[in-house]
């Protein structure tokens, strides 16, 4: 297992078209979270999931954001009619819920032109 | 949800130790101390946490204040590629969120 792994890796999209990223969590890792981080900040909270079971949601996620989890494997975020604020990089964490570190993927980085 | 409060920048010369300062007033009993660091255009980078107890590992120290209200990071012999952001971090109890700040931003010199 190589890590977190995120997918793609950059994306650029006109203002009104729907983007989905991926995300692969280390396979034994049960939570997996989504972040999101505009330039100069530090990565806000979006949502996160323990196995299939998305259990929080940021207000920053806004009715166009969709993530889901199933099977408790990978996860997808969907962001529908993107928006130039939505440009920054979305990165997504998985850990034990028995506590320890979070492993981050290298993020995707969203541009809407 | 606790805030950290860390200076937005600091200088360390190569070979020293470097100590990053973090005020973590807020934090509740059951909310863990992490540290992470980012290089330009990568994911966060694990470093070390801790619940009040100070922590070493083969990265750094983590000193923890005995009111757990401040925290120091240690990096003992600083070396150019440690030259990053490091955000100290609380974790949220029950959900494991974690609350990033700003960040201080690192630059170790020659």
């Amino acid at each position: 297992d190589t890590g977190v792994s995120q997918d793609p890796r950059h994306k650029i999209t006109k203002r009104g078209q729907n983007v989905t990223f991926r995300c692969d969590p280390i396979s034994e890792h049960n939570r997996l979270y989504w972040y999101r981080q505009t330039l100069g900040q530090g990565p806000e909270f979006l949502t996160y999931f323990q196995n299939e079971a998305q259990l929080e949601k940021s207000r920053l996620l806004s009715d166009r954001f969709s993530a889901e989890r199933p099977k408790g494997s990978f996860s997808t975020l969907e962001i529908q009619r993107t928006e130039q604020g939505d440009s920054a990089m979305y990165l997504c964490a998985s850990s034990l819920d028995t506590g320890g570190g979070y492993t981050f993927g290298s993020g995707t980085r969203l541009t809407v032109v | 949800d606790a805030k950290t409060t860390q200076p937005p920048s600091m200088d360390c010369a190569e070979g020293r130790a470097a100590n990053l300062p973090c005020n973590h007033s807020t934090i509740s009993g059951n909310e863990y101390v992490y540290w992470y660091r980012q290089i330009h255009s990568q994911g966060p980078q694990y470093i070390i946490h801790g619940l009040k107890n100070n922590e070493t590992n083969e990265m750094a120290s983590l000193i923890i204040t005995e009111d757990r209200k401040s925290s120091t990071l240690i990096l003992p012999h600083a070396t150019l590629r440690d030259t990053a952001v490091y955000y100290c971090i609380v974790r949220v109890g029950n959900t494991g969120k974690l609350i990033f700040g700003q960040g201080t931003t690192l630059q170790v010199k020659p």
